[in-house]
């Protein structure tokens, strides 16, 4: 089964900083998805950035961007010029390739970005 | 695109009543939508997957016979919660994958698109 771990329960960064979220995984598989997503307080729960484990390249979207270490099985996200609308709680989920997979979700960090 | 609505938003009930929450993927055709329960301050935990036209797998200790999943139509998927007690106060969320293209599989799902999500306190 696969286990997704993020060890920072809350973190804070003052407006227009860089912040990272760390993200570990265990899988034996070799071909998965990872995914980081945003939940503000409306708690609809939003996409942030996605990464196919077989591309080497590191997903970026705007200000965020990862850093995937497929080796030490490690996804963190990094925020760029961090804005008071980051403020939420993000987790971080891996699904298996194949078709119709659920989630496996992290216990989320909570972000707080202060101004 | 990509859309999936949840209805109700919040509803409150007595003890012992039965309650429908709705999952509707509003354009796009979900062949398997996933509901999920988050307690405050904790992560999704994963309750049953449903699959249009066939029974919903239940994920160790969730009951069948309590949470009711029928998934009748590619567009919608509902959660009937029976007889629902204080306990089952929470927050369910679903999410839909969107239909598998086996001609171009890189336009298949890879990802899912959840619903905003329905409190239910049970009184």
């Amino acid at each position: 089964a696969q286990t997704v771990t993020q060890s920072q329960p809350e973190m804070s960064v003052q407006e227009a900083e860089t912040v990272t979220l760390s993200c570990t995984y265990d899988t034996s598989e070799n071909n998965y998805y990872l995914f980081w997503y945003k939940q503000p307080p409306s708690r609809q729960m939003i996409l942030v950035i996605r990464q196919e484990a077989y591309k080497q390249q590191n997903a970026t979207e705007n200000r965020f961007s990862v850093n995937f270490q497929k080796a030490a099985k490690s996804f963190s996200l990094k925020i760029s010029d961090s804005q008071l609308g980051d403020t939420a709680m993000y987790f971080c989920a891996f699904m298996k390739l194949n078709y119709g997979q659920n989630f496996v979700f992290g216990p989320g960090t909570r972000l707080s970005v202060l101004p | 695109g990509a859309v999936v609505s949840q209805h109700p938003s919040r509803v409150i009930c007595k003890s012992g009543t039965s309650v429908k929450i709705e999952c509707r993927s509003l354009d796009f055709q979900a062949t398997t939508m996933f509901w999920y329960r988050q307690f405050p301050k904790q992560s999704l935990m994963l309750m049953a997957t449903s699959n249009e036209g066939s029974k919903a797998t239940y994920e160790q200790g969730v009951e069948k016979d309590k949470f009711l999943i029928n998934h009748a139509s590619l567009t919608l998927s509902t959660l009937t919660v029976t007889s629902a007690h204080p306990e089952d106060s929470s927050f369910y969320i679903c999410s839909a994958a969107r239909d598998f293209n086996f001609l171009r599989p890189a336009f298949s799902t890879d990802t899912q698109y959840f619903g905003p999500g329905t409190r239910l306190t049970v009184l």
